[in-house]
């Protein structure tokens, strides 16, 4: 199946940085990439997605950006607040993926210092 | 809005004890999951099914079952709990045809076993 490797496991910024998370998949037949945030005591929710006939995909601070050839992609959030705060995870899912399993990363806990 | 509902927040259970974890789904999604959370380990996939009376093992499926009676409602079964099931549990949803479908998180279950 498909592996999906995610870094850091955590990143501290300042208020206003920016941050990055990135991650690599193994399978070449992944074709989608959403990526979910976690809250603190809450559900993970999709922040952003990226499907591979697109590059790039941006959603006010927050983008997502893919290359397929090296098999990474990454998250991109401008302008940090405290409330981004939370954890981040990516993941894939490729057409041979059973009925729309997603194989997910480790994931990345970000916190934003005032 | 997608609702993802799992009945019991915070559990204690004892070791040997059989524990039973309902999920209901309200949006007639075909697909659903069960999830294990534990720090830097990400999200695990336990079970899933994609059809009433059809499960599908995931990576950990060793030590639980499933049972998908009903379209709406999945539930994840402890035979026997055992303190390394002390975890967090999330349930998720999505619809079936194709990838890409946006998977939908519950609010996760607290299990803890002494």
């Amino acid at each position: 199946g498909e592996n999906v490797e995610q870094h850091p496991s955590t990143l501290s910024v300042q208020e206003g940085d920016s941050a990055v998370i990135k991650c690599t998949y193994s399978d070449s037949a992944s074709n989608y990439f959403p990526w979910y945030k976690q809250e603190l005591g809450k559900r993970p929710q999709l922040i952003i997605d990226i499907r591979s006939n697109v590059g790039e995909k941006k959603d006010q601070r927050i983008a997502v950006t893919l290359n397929k050839t090296a098999k990474h992609f990454s998250l991109h959030i401008t302008e940090t607040q405290p409330e981004d705060s939370a954890v981040y995870f990516c993941a894939a899912t490729y057409r041979g993926s059973t009925l729309g399993r997603l194989y997910f990363g480790r994931g990345t806990q970000l916190t934003v210092w005032p | 809005d997608v609702k993802v509902t799992q009945s019991s927040r915070y559990l204690v259970k004892r070791t040997g004890e059989k524990v039973f974890l309902e999920c209901v789904q309200d949006m007639d999604h075909e697909n659903m999951f069960w999830y294990r959370q534990d720090p830097g380990l990400g999200l695990r996939l336990i079970y899933f099914s994609y059809d009433v009376k059809m499960k599908e093992k995931g990576d950990i499926p060793e030590g639980y079952s499933v049972s998908r009676e009903k379209k709406e409602r999945f539930s994840l079964i402890l035979e026997s709990a055992s303190t390394n099931q002390t975890s967090m549990y999330l349930c998720a949803s999505s619809l079936r045809v194709g990838s890409g479908n946006t998977i939908y998180f519950g609010e996760g279950s607290w299990l803890t076993v002494v």
